[in-house]
């Protein structure tokens, strides 16, 4: 069993709607990531969080340590939304990140 | 500040061909990591750099070696490339936990 899991796989909206990805994990964790990854590009950091909530003009970011358990919402989605979105997850150790799979997102105008 | 500058950008090599992977980052991290990326698997460990001066196996080092020649440079070795080894690497280095990714090199080993 991986220690990430994301769901969905792969999410096809419309503009507009509220989006939802979510990260289960099975190990404790000092941090959780979101990172996105848009298609042939590089790979940026969205968010860290070790507790509770963070946002960032659409993107929301939550976190249920007991749960372990994350979600990733972007309110009023946009077509230039679309790219693979990332959980992973730092137990604190120097080998740095655990990574999920992804989750390809594609928003249609 | 160019941040984790990796080079080549994309790379086609025969069966048994060496080749680098240069990494440099200009943020005075002391950790950096190299990944590949396949389809369907996510991002995997190849080795990891704590400080100047140590390197670690991670998760799929078979194949591959790393050099951490000062605090700014990660290189990745493929001594005798096999098809198995395509894939798309990053290059990141890191701070403490926030991680900083260079833009990739698309290997192919035909």
């Amino acid at each position: 069993k991986n220690e990430v899991e994301q769901s969905p796989q792969n999410l096809t909206a419309q503009e507009g709607e509220f989006i939802t990805i979510n990260c289960s994990y099975s190990v404790g964790i000092s941090a959780l990531h979101w990172l996105q990854q848009h298609p042939g590009g590089g790979i940026v950091s969205l968010f860290m969080l070790s507790s509770g909530k963070k946002k960032h003009g659409r993107l929301i970011a939550t976190i249920n340590i007991q749960e372990k358990h994350s979600s990733l919402h972007i309110t009023a989605s946009h077509p230039r939304d679309s790219a693979v979105y990332i959980c992973a997850v730092t137990r604190g150790g120097a080998d740095g990140l655990t990574f999920g799979k992804g989750t390809h997102l594609i928003i249609q105008p | 500040n160019a941040g984790v500058t990796q080079t080549p950008k994309f790379q086609v090599l025969k069966t048994g061909q060496s080749m680098t992977l240069q990494c440099a980052q200009d943020m005075n991290h002391n950790s950096m990591y190299w990944y590949r990326q396949d389809p369907g698997m996510g991002l995997r460990l190849i080795y990891y750099s704590a400080s100047e001066g140590t390197t670690d196996k991670g998760e799929v080092p078979n194949g591959y070696n790393v050099s951490r020649l000062n605090k700014r440079e990660f290189s990745l070795r493929l001594e005798s490339a096999a098809p198995s080894q395509t894939s798309v690497y990053f290059c990141a280095s890191s701070p403490r936990e926030k991680l900083f990714f260079g833009s990739g090199t698309q290997l192919s080993v035909l």
